[in-house]
């Protein structure tokens, strides 16, 4: 089956940058996008932005521009996420998805999620 | 940015009513509108893309309908495992960017 499994659960101190992973299984890798969703605590979903796992063309959220940066590894099904200068208000659970549809038009399925916990 | 606005924030129902989920988008955007559950902790999950497909295993008492900037989603008769928060999204340009509703709470009255 589709799947998408993340890296576990990361404490951070402001300021340091965070790296999170999310392999795919069960389907052609480079055929869909993947995107990176957050949700702070008690909050809704924000998208972060957009990978295409077959060329590496991205597209950020203006508000994350120059501090995030999505890469995948073709070799292995795996997307990454990686967020530089962590504020207290990044704390949140981190979702990768994959982008389905013929023009990546919804999120089906999700990883589990990652808690990104920034504190000093 | 399009802007989606979701009505009610809460909506108090019973199991057995009938849920109306309404998801307003700042401008057009066709057809390409999903919807999302999703319980305490744990990830969203898929219900209606398209605005009117539901998503695989998804039962048949959720419907969406709309298209341009109004959307709905339904639930006809609800069970107890419905309650949840609801999300609607929406993709636009290329390369593709999106935009999540802030959710409208449906709990048990």
């Amino acid at each position: 089956q589709v799947q998408l499994v993340q890296s576990g659960a990361e404490v951070k101190k402001p300021g340091a940058s965070v790296k999170v992973s999310c392999k795919a299984s069960g389907y052609t890798f480079t055929g869909y996008g993947i995107s990176w969703v957050r949700q702070a605590p008690g909050q809704g979903l924000e998208w972060m932005g957009w990978i295409s796992a077959y060329n590496g063309n991205t597209n950020y959220a203006q508000k994350l521009q120059g501090r995030v940066t999505m890469t995948r590894d073709t070799s292995t099904s795996t997307a990454y996420m990686e967020l530089r200068s962590l504020r207290s208000d990044d704390t949140a659970v981190y979702y990768c998805a994959k982008s389905s549809g013929s023009w990546n038009n919804w999120f089906d399925p999700w990883g589990q999620g990652t808690l990104v916990t920034v504190s000093s | 940015e399009i802007v989606l606005t979701q009505s009610p924030a809460t909506l108090s129902l019973s199991p057995g009513e009938r849920a109306t989920l309404s998801c307003r988008a700042s401008q057009s955007v066709s057809n390409y509108l999903a919807w999302y559950q999703q319980k305490p902790g744990q990830a969203p999950r898929l219900l209606i893309y398209d605005a009117s497909n539901r998503a695989t295993g998804i039962p048949a008492r959720f419907s969406g309908s709309g298209s341009g900037t109004d959307f709905t989603l339904t639930i006809s008769s609800l069970e107890a495992e419905d309650f949840a928060v609801y999300y609607c999204q929406q993709r636009s340009k290329w390369p593709p960017e999106y935009s999540f509703g802030q959710g409208t709470k449906l709990e048990i009255k």
